[in-house]
This record gives C-alpha cells, structure tokens and sequence, in this order.
C-alpha cells in the first residue's frame, strides 16, 4: 500500500512463508507495471513486470496480479527468504512511449529466519 | 559488461556550489532517465532523454540540468546547490526496442548532501 511522509509500510514474515505485497496506482491509463527490489544502499532492481492486457505473471518466485478494475498491483513471493528483505516498489508507466515511471513509496519486507 | 554506472559515489556540497553527476551506460540503451529519492520516498523523475540528442522535464526538473553527452553517457548539473537538493540520485536506462522487458535497469546511486 501506500505511505504518508516518511513512514514505510512493512511487512513482517517468517522464513518460508509466502510473502504479499500490495499497491494501489494512479493512472487507469497506465500500460505497463513493473515491480522493483531495492536493497539498503543499492539501486532499484528489476523483478516482474506485468503489461496491461494481462492479469497476472509468473516469474521465479514471484507473481504479479494486475486488477485494473480497481487499479491495484500485488507482488506475491512464495517461500520467502531472507535475502528478499528489501524495500520493494511498484511503478506504473503512465509516459506512453517514453516510459516514465510513477514510483509508489514502497514497502519494507522483513524476513524473520 | 558493467550495465549502469554512476560517478561519485557520494559528494558533500556547500550551498550555491555547483557540480556534475555522471551516468554512463554499456548496453546500448536509447533511453536514459535522471531520479531523485528522498528518505522513505519512491523515486521521481527529474530528467529524461528518450534518445541520443534529445532531453525532456520530469517531475521535478527546477534547480537541475542535464546533457545527453553521447548515446552512452547522460549528465545531471546542479548550477546552484541547495540544502532541498540533497537527497540520492539514481540513473536509469532503457532500451525501447521491444521485448519482453522494457523495463529501466538502474545504477547504485550518487548520494548527495548540500550544507
């Protein structure tokens, strides 16, 4: 979900559970998604991304679901572990071909071993 | 291949210095992007440069400059720093010739702190 100022959302799991992350975006134009991992002291990095004319993807791991009806985004990672502790973002393209991104503020996941 | 490289690491600024940020990219992207990230914030777009020769406004461009130097390397000025500019800056990269990821592949980030 999302924040207000500088509090992050957090999501706290055991090790081994199945991890839910959720996003609300902004745009009902928006056409593609893309879910982003960001370490402490690292940049962004990519995920699984999810175009608009679908509903849901699979990657390792991870699946994205898409529901425009609502304009929610969730991330959902199965058997977490704790190298997925991380603050993960979701962004929309609402830039058309250009492909600027709207980051949501994030949510910090906690693996607990 | 280094994908997304960003130079300094971190830098400390007095008020109304000015500096550059360099990015440089190895895998022959089209596209380059500017962000900042303030604490407990999700990235914003400063600048963008959807191909070589071309640069367009973000989100939040005032205070910043950018030049698209050549189709590897996309720069950022700061002419006159100020304390609303500290915060981390990230470059990004894109290549939108399709695929099945046209996603943004990012750098580590110059941290920034103006006094």
């Amino acid at each position: 979900g999302e924040s207000v100022g500088l509090h992050l959302p957090t999501l706290s799991v055991q090790e081994g559970d199945n991890s839910i992350i959720n996003c609300a975006y902004s745009n009902s134009a928006s056409d593609y998604f893309i879910w982003y991992k960001q370490e402490s002291g690292k940049g962004p990095q990519f995920i699984i991304d999810i175009r608009s004319n679908m509903d849901k993807r699979q990657g390792q791991r991870v699946t994205v679901l898409l529901n425009k009806t609502v304009k929610h985004l969730s991330l959902q990672i199965a058997a977490t572990q704790p190298g997925d502790s991380a603050v993960y973002f979701c962004a929309e393209n609402s830039g058309g071909s250009n492909y600027k991104l709207t980051f949501g503020k994030g949510t910090l996941l906690t693996v607990n071993p | 291949n280094a994908g997304v490289t960003q130079t300094p690491k971190f830098q400390v600024l007095k008020t109304g210095q000015s500096m550059t940020l360099q990015c440089a990219q190895d895998m022959n992207h089209n596209s380059m992007y500017w962000y900042r990230q303030d604490p407990g914030m999700g990235l914003r777009l400063i600048y963008y440069s959807a191909s070589e020769g071309t640069t367009d406004k973000g989100e939040v461009p005032n205070g910043y400059n950018v030049s698209r130097l050549n189709k590897r390397e996309f720069s950022l000025r700061l002419e006159s720093a100020a304390p609303s500019q500290t915060s981390v800056y990230f470059c990004a990269s894109r290549n939108p010739s399709g695929g099945i990821q046209e996603t943004q592949y990012f750098g580590p980030g110059t941290r920034l702190l103006v006094l």
